[in-house]
């Protein structure tokens, strides 16, 4: 069975870091794209960044660009979001993903990431 | 930008058959767009219903189907149950120079 669990989601200050993590199992973790998804609370699915199975190519939705930075650890099965400079609307779940294709064929349950002083 | 249009509501009747649609603001939606659909309930993780135009995720119903209508990605609910009362998203993919990813705003789809 397929699963992802996100964590490190919190409360940070406008300007914080926050380093999210999506440990996966129950598939070959290195022979996938693997995406962020987020939405804000009340708000709709927005794709935020994706890896390829390697870890080589890296892609950003512009208005995380610059700021956020996803990797991933085949060795641990992991993917990462590193998010810097955060915003008031980066507040959102943040959810991983697995990517098939050209669509996402698997998902997490989430992680809330809230920005406030 | 780009804009990826959806309906923000719709109704059905229980039983009956809905077809939620997946635009783009500038231009026509063709299978080049891999367009794919995602049911969200509320405090729920999103779930796979198709991918890749009319694949059906594993698990997903054959009431569920998809296709391309005219200029848009189309979602089809046929005889249509309670639980079928959710948002549906599309997702296009924006082509491989960039390789991007673009969720409509989703449909609230109430079953009355």
């Amino acid at each position: 069975e397929v699963q992802l669990v996100e964590s490190g989601g919190g409360l940070v200050q406008p300007g914080g870091s926050l380093r999210l993590s999506c440990a996966a199992s129950g598939f070959t973790f290195s022979s996938y794209w693997m995406h962020w998804v987020r939405q804000a609370p009340g708000k709709g699915l927005v794709w935020v960044s994706g890896i390829n199975s390697d870890g080589s190519r890296t892609t950003y939705a512009d208005s995380v660009k610059g700021r956020f930075t996803i990797s991933r650890d085949n060795a641990k099965n992991t993917l990462y979001l590193q998010m810097n400079s955060l915003r008031a609307e980066d507040t959102a779940v943040y959810y991983c993903a697995r990517g098939d294709g050209y669509s996402y064929v698997n998902w997490g349950q989430g992680t809330l990431v809230t920005v406030s002083s | 930008q780009t804009v990826v249009t959806q309906e923000p509501s719709f109704s059905v009747s229980p039983g009956g058959t809905v077809t939620l649609t997946c635009g783009l603001s500038s231009g026509s939606v063709s299978t080049s767009y891999y367009p794919s659909w995602y049911q969200q309930t509320p405090g729920q993780a999103p779930r796979t219903l198709i991918y890749s135009t009319n694949t059906r995720s594993s698990g997903v119903p054959d009431r569920f189907s998809g296709s391309i209508l005219g200029n848009k990605a189309a979602l089809t609910i046929t005889g249509a149950q309670a639980d079928d009362e959710s948002d549906y998203y599309c997702v296009l993919y924006m082509g491989s120079g960039i390789r991007h990813w673009v969720f409509g705003g989703g449909t609230k789809l109430t079953v009355l």
